[in-house]
């Protein structure tokens, strides 16, 4: 069965701070790799993707992810934090038998002026 | 505008009671799901349908029927509700494969008093 795995319950980072929030995972096959933010009292947004391709994935806001097959990891990154990046962000991978996505259990991003 | 649209977005109700959420997406994707958010923030896939057909069932208590009349709509109804029920309800929808992404609703916060 597929799992994510996100160590960090809280990150927390000064503005203007490079920030990685982190994330590994475990599936068969090829994964299909997810990052989406909640904001207080919010939906799910989407923020990027890693199907296939270039293993250096950019997403909306200034975020970007790397894939890394043989360390299986896809960790979120931004080179300049932002007081407004400070929600919560889950890392998901498609469960290609199913389609569903699981997700993992969040890491809160605190941005600190 | 092209969304995953929930209604209603808060509910408050009394044990014991039955209540449906409502699901519609305009995105012509053909897969929906519904997720539930627990009071940890933990996301976890409930059902999936397929064009109407359902094709997850995860291990939840009878109480909740899922309900697709057509693949832009998919349902929730809980009969009986309990405390435990309480959670934030994410609505859904991929297309395929899933390379395209999921779309989230905005949820709805369902809270049994």
């Amino acid at each position: 069965a597929q799992s994510v795995a996100q160590p960090e319950d809280q990150v927390n980072v000064a503005e203007g701070n490079p920030l990685t929030v982190k994330c590994t995972y475990s599936v068969s096959g090829n994964p299909y790799l997810f990052w989406y933010v909640q904001y207080p009292n919010r939906g799910l947004q989407f923020l990027l993707k890693y199907i296939t391709g270039d293993n250096l994935v950019k997403g909306s806001y200034g975020f970007e992810a790397e894939f890394n097959k043989s360390q299986t990891s896809f960790h979120l990154k931004k080179p300049s934090a932002l007081v407004s990046d400070s929600a919560l962000y889950f890392c998901a991978v498609r469960d290609g038998g199913r389609r569903a996505l699981t997700f993992g259990s969040g890491t809160r991003l605190q941005v600190q002026p | 505008d092209t969304a995953v649209s929930q209604t209603p977005k808060y509910l408050v109700t009394q044990m014991g009671n039955d209540k449906s959420i409502k699901c519609e997406q305009n995105l012509g994707h053909d897969t929906m799901y519904w997720y539930k958010q627990d009071s940890k923030k933990f996301l976890k896939i409930m059902f999936s349908y397929n064009n109407k057909e359902l094709i997850i069932n995860e291990t939840v208590p009878n109480r909740f029927s899922p309900k697709s009349p057509d693949k832009a709509h998919l349902n929730l109804h809980i009969n009986s509700l309990e405390l435990g029920d309480s959670a934030v309800y994410f609505c859904a929808s991929s297309q395929g494969q899933g390379a395209s992404g999921y779309t989230f609703g905005s949820g709805t916060r369902l809270t049994v008093v």
